[in-house]
């Protein structure tokens, strides 16, 4: 069966710093990859998404960048991150079937001081 | 204009009960996808169930049923015996047309809370 992994859970960092989330399936090959935010008490925000290796759409322009080294790897990085970057970040894939759902990882929670 | 809208901030319902979660859409495209996912607070998003604008009886998944009223761009979650465990975050979301990548647009989002 397949599965995702997020890491880590919870992260804080300060004003300024890098970031890097990462993000990996198992169990599936050549999967569309997601990464949402989500502020408190609402809805999610996709930042990314990819479809094949090296191939990465931007839906919003920020302070934000996504890679995809390897097939089942979708990685989340700043060079220096804003406060306004705090949030739940949520990683998610699916089967190119348009029908199927995006299955989602269990996210990490991002605070920055 | 909002893609998808979920006018209920917070719905209560009494244990055993059902309750409607309501959705609407607003697209162009005549096929599309509807999902719907539930959030605990523990903050992970769990797939509920998935309707198609093609598909002509409503979808069900268990407790879970699906009001779909395409006419009116309404895709209303129906939860029946509801249970204590049911109290989370609803989200309804939507895939437009072929849209590359199979981008899901979500809505603000409901909180239900399941009274004993």
């Amino acid at each position: 069966s397949q599965t995702i992994h997020q890491w880590p859970a919870t992260l804080v960092q300060p004003v300024g710093s890098p970031l890097s989330l990462e993000c990996t399936v198992e169990g599936t090959s050549n999967p569309n990859l997601y990464w949402y935010r989500q502020a408190a008490g609402r809805g999610l925000q996709l930042l990314f998404y990819s479809v094949g290796i090296g191939q990465i759409s931007s839906e919003v322009p920020q302070n934000l960048s996504a890679s995809r080294p390897q097939d089942r790897q979708f990685i989340l990085s700043s060079k220096k991150l804003l406060l306004s970057d705090s949030g739940f970040y949520l990683c998610a894939w699916s089967v190119r079937d348009r029908n199927q759902p995006q299955h989602f990882g269990d996210g990490t929670r991002l605070s920055i001081l | 204009a909002q893609k998808i809208t979920q006018t209920q901030p917070g719905m209560f319902v009494q244990e055993k009960e059902a309750v409607t979660l309501d959705c609407t859409y607003d697209t162009s495209d005549q096929s599309y996808g509807l999902f719907w996912y539930k959030q605990p607070s523990s903050g992970e998003m769990i797939f509920l169930i998935y309707q198609g604008s093609y598909d002509e009886q409503n979808a069900t998944e268990g407790r879970y049923s699906l009001n779909f009223q395409k006419a009116r761009k309404s895709a209303n979650l129906v939860i029946s015996a509801s249970q204590l465990g049911d109290s989370a975050m609803y989200f309804c979301a939507m895939r437009e047309g072929m849209e590359y990548g199979n981008k899901l647009v979500f809505g603000a989002g409901t909180i239900l809370r399941v009274k004993s």
